[in-house]
């Protein structure tokens, strides 16, 4: 498995402003993945981020709003833009590791409440 | 659209029970299959991946494959309180293989 450290853990935030999560591996991963989950329900990957290249984003989620940085091969920051209360989220980096090779393992989370 | 289906719970059992969490999903091509725990206010934590037909037994629980069916299972044995938590079936999609699709979970909650 793989350690992942992600902070901060949470924060309240005011809406129209910023915040960016960041996560560090203990080990070089090629892929970091970006979850969300809202109060209630199961994790949505917002997007894939691979150093090098640009972030790779599923349905429903755009660069503007959740601009992602991946600099190296252990780190990687998720930026949430112009928060609304419908941010309010867990935000989840994971990475995949493991004897499979594709089991994903989780940080701790950041915990958003925008007012 | 490809989904993984969950009951959601509450699933309710005695201590010392088996539970027994179901999970179906509907990418045929889907390659593997995770379940993960999550307590309340925590991150998910990867408890057994599973990627041919059959059992796979780690300690007191047991994940079970039938690709044909297209379902996974996961049971616990011997259920303890501290196993009281929401259990989320993850497979891959068949489009990427690094993309994991989960259910909703299921909550289990293990009465003394």
């Amino acid at each position: 498995s793989a350690v992942i450290s992600q902070k901060p853990s949470r924060d309240i935030c005011q809406r129209g402003t910023s915040l960016t999560i960041q996560c560090q591996v203990d080990s070089q991963v090629t892929m970091m993945f970006w979850y969300r989950q809202q109060p209630g329900q199961s994790l949505t990957l917002i997007a894939t981020a691979n150093q090098g290249s640009e972030a790779t984003y599923e349905s429903g989620f755009v660069i503007d709003k959740f601009p992602i940085s991946r600099p190296n091969l252990t780190f990687s920051t998720l930026t949430v833009s112009n928060m609304s209360p419908e941010d309010s989220s867990i935000y989840l980096c994971s990475v995949e590791a493991g004897t499979g090779g594709d089991e994903a393992f989780f940080g701790q989370g950041t915990r958003l409440t925008v007012v | 659209q490809k989904e993984v289906e969950q009951n959601s719970g509450p699933l309710s059992v005695p201590e010392g029970a088996i539970a027994s969490l179901n999970c179906t999903y509907s990418d045929r091509g889907s390659q593997s299959f995770f379940w993960y725990r999550q307590y309340s206010g925590k991150s998910p934590e990867l408890i057994m991946s599973i990627y041919s037909n059959g059992d796979k037994e780690d300690g007191r629980f047991t994940a079970q494959l039938n690709k044909a069916s297209q379902y996974v299972s996961l049971l616990i044995r011997d259920s303890q309180p501290s196993d009281s938590a929401t259990y989320l079936c993850a497979v891959t999609s068949m489009d990427s293989s690094y993309k994991l699709i989960f259910g909703s979970g299921t909550r289990l909650l293990v009465r003394p």
